[in-house]
């Protein structure tokens, strides 16, 4: 069975601080890795995705994660967020053959002045 | 084009209502999902269309019926649902089936009320 796992349903940061969202994952083999962004009444939009290579992953809107295979991890970060970063972000779990893209329960992130 | 339309934004109806959820693209993908997120929850998969066939139904009760008329266009059918089925449908598409696709392109939603 495959699952994720985000630790933090809500997260607040100032604006201009550094950002950390926590996801660990379930595979029984290699996973494909998405990080995906949802504003509120939106659909959904993918910041970042990994399937192999390199374990730091650039995105759209200035974020990276990074993979680690050891700790079944695959974290979202960003150096400095801004006031429009305030979203729900989804981290998914899928691999090769796998149509299924399963996603973690989300981290609420709020930003203040 | 790089868009996945969804329509209507907003559905009301009541349980012995008959309507659809539409689901349109143009980006020339061969998969297309329809998704269910309850508030403050992830999205559920529910179907998956793999060029315009069934391949995957997530044991998804029968007053819910999704078509794939062409590879453009993904409808969803809606008789005899529950309160409980109020939620947001997401649409999305990829290029090619399963998640070594790549990127998912998810629509607006359709935000559904069942009264």
């Amino acid at each position: 069975a495959q699952s994720v796992t985000q630790p933090d349903i809500h997260i607040t940061v100032s604006e201009g601080a550094s950002l950390e969202l926590r996801c660990n994952y379930s595979y029984g083999a290699t996973p494909y890795l998405f990080w995906y962004v949802q504003s509120p009444g939106q659909g959904l939009q993918l910041l970042l995705k990994y399937f192999s290579g390199d374990t730091l992953v650039q995105g759209i809107k200035g974020f990276e994660a990074e993979f680690k295979r050891s700790q079944s991890s695959f974290n979202l970060r960003k150096p400095s967020v801004h006031w429009s970063d305030a979203a729900e972000y989804f981290c998914a779990v899928g691999g090769f053959g796998n149509e299924k893209l399963t996603f973690g329960t989300g981290t609420r992130l709020t930003i203040i002045p | 084009d790089t868009e996945v339309t969804q329509t209507p934004k907003h559905l009301v109806m009541g349980m012995t209502n008959k309507k659809s959820l539409k689901c349109e693209q143009h980006m020339g993908h061969r998969a297309m999902y329809w998704y269910k997120q309850k508030a403050k929850k992830p999205p559920e998969l529910m179907f998956v269309y793999s060029y315009e066939k069934l391949s995957i139904n997530e044991s998804v009760p029968s007053r819910f019926s999704p078509e794939c008329p062409n590879s453009s266009l993904l409808n969803l059918h809606l008789h005899a649902l529950q309160p409980e089925d109020s939620a947001l449908y997401l649409c999305a598409s990829s290029q090619t089936p399963g998640t070594a696709g790549g990127e998912l392109f998810f629509g607006e939603g359709s935000r559904l009320t069942v009264l």
